[in-house]
């Protein structure tokens, strides 16, 4: 059964720390894809990156940056120069190559706060 | 439009009563999903909707009944709840309901069961 694991769950940092957020992960397939979600007070989950089990690259965008590493089974997130609206709940989620009823596994959420 | 849009915003009911959550998206997705998600958790998924017919139902019980008029509306019929079914209900869609692709979000309707 496929499983996602975010041992964090509160980080506080101050504005302009680079922060990262840890998401592991496990499963038996061989193709999967990967999520990262933020969920802002207001509550609607955004979606922010999704990778495939196949593509190892690195990605950035902005401020935010993602490292995939298939040896450890990790997805992490990192945001540089952090800032008060990047407050929020992150949720990294899997989902496994199974077709249509396939469902969206989500780790159990990291609350990071932003301080001014 | 990127948009999912639910209504409403908040809602307060009780437990005899008889209400519905409703989500619509014009993105053109054939996949619509509802979500449960309780305080400081992660969503659970409630149900999906695959082209317009019920694909999952994750045992859910019955005083929840979702209803999918057409390929942009997503309605949950809510009766006879109970307290501890106060909690942010999500609507999300995709494309289509295969793993390779991501979930919009709406913004949710915050349940509070008396």
């Amino acid at each position: 059964a496929q499983k996602v694991t975010q041992a964090q769950t509160e980080i506080s940092v101050v504005e302009k720390e680079d922060v990262t957020l840890d998401c592991v992960y496990e499963t038996r397939d061989t193709t999967y894809y990967l999520f990262w979600y933020k969920q802002p007070p207001s509550g609607e989950l955004v979606f922010l990156i999704r990778r495939n089990s196949f593509d190892e690259q690195n990605e950035i965008s902005g401020r935010y940056s993602w490292n995939f590493q298939k040896s450890t089974s990790s997805f992490n997130f990192t945001i540089t120069a952090s800032q008060v609206v990047d407050s929020a709940v992150y949720f990294c989620a899997l989902r496994e190559y199974t077709g249509a009823n396939s469902k969206l596994t989500f780790g159990k959420g990291i609350t990071l706060s932003v301080r001014p | 439009d990127t948009e999912v849009t639910q209504t409403p915003k908040h809602l307060v009911m009780g437990m005899t009563n008889k209400k519905s959550l409703k989500c619509e998206q014009h993105m053109g997705h054939r996949a619509m999903y509802w979500y449960k998600q309780k305080a400081k958790k992660p969503p659970e998924l409630m149900f999906v909707y695959s082209y317009e017919k019920l694909s999952i139902n994750e045992s859910v019980p019955s005083r929840f009944s979702p209803e999918c008029p057409n390929s942009s509306l997503l309605n949950l019929h809510l009766h006879a709840l109970q307290p501890e079914d106060s909690a942010l209900y999500l609507c999300a869609s995709s494309q289509d309901p295969y793993s390779y692709n991501e979930q919009f979000f709406g913004p949710g309707t915050r349940l509070t069961v008396l």
